[in-house]
């Protein structure tokens, strides 16, 4: 497609349980980004992809948040044992150079 | 702390009305960025701006980068109830680092 995609748009999950959010970027861009929103607040930077250097994972709230991007590609953004306070949108963003980034529609995590 | 400092956290004006919003720092960016975002929608890239005192204008948005190109404003001119939304800057160091964002209500 034209744009980022992120699947799924909605999950809800008990908490304790694993899951996994996928994105996939624009073609050709080189970062993605991963963010956190609750509601009505900003953007929680997560981890920063570029090309092949090492992510920066600094924004990471605890181990149990882990995140791969698998060939320059697709990401996937995996939350173990998840709490209520994970409960959040996760947004997806690609970027060809940092003067621009373009965000995917997001996924509403829902831990109950 | 926020890298990226906005004021004011919410604004709401009534139709017609302008606004201000600013977006400061005390760290220098490559370039810095706003966006708005709509509820249940990812944030849209309005402008970016890269020169220090650099002023860009998009229909009745305008944007100003501070000449040593650590702040930047966003004003709207006769703001319409379209202008709703959450204004984010984001700034370009490094990597993109977003402001908490200004979330602003056009009232009809």
């Amino acid at each position: 497609g034209a744009g980022v995609s992120q699947s799924p748009s909605n999950k809800v999950t008990e908490k304790g349980k694993d899951v996994e959010l996928r994105c996939d970027p624009i073609s050709g861009h080189t970062a993605l980004y991963w963010y956190r929103q609750s509601l009505g607040q900003g953007l929680e930077f997560l981890i920063y992809f570029q090309g092949n250097s090492a992510p920066d994972k600094s924004g990471l709230p605890s181990d149990r948040f882990s995140a791969e991007r698998t060939g320059g590609s697709v990401s996937t953004l995996t939350i173990q044992r998840t709490q209520q306070e994970d409960s959040a949108v996760y947004l997806c963003a690609s970027s060809p150079k940092n003067t621009e980034a373009f965000f995917g529609q997001g996924t509403r995590l829902t831990v109950v | 702390t926020q890298l990226l400092e906005q004021s004011p956290q919410f604004l709401s004006i009534q139709e017609g009305e302008n606004l201000t919003v600013y977006c400061n720092s005390s760290s220098v960016f490559s370039s810095l960025q706003w966006y708005r975002q709509e509820p249940g929608e990812g944030p849209v890239l309005l402008v970016t701006v890269v020169t220090g005192g650099e002023v860009k204008k998009l229909k009745r948005l305008t944007f100003q980068f501070g000449d040593a190109r650590k702040d930047s404003s966003l004003h709207i001119t006769a703001a319409q109830p379209g202008d709703t939304g959450l204004y984010l800057c984001a700034g370009d160091r490094v990597k993109l680092s977003f402001g908490a964002g200004t979330t602003v209500t056009v009232r009809a």
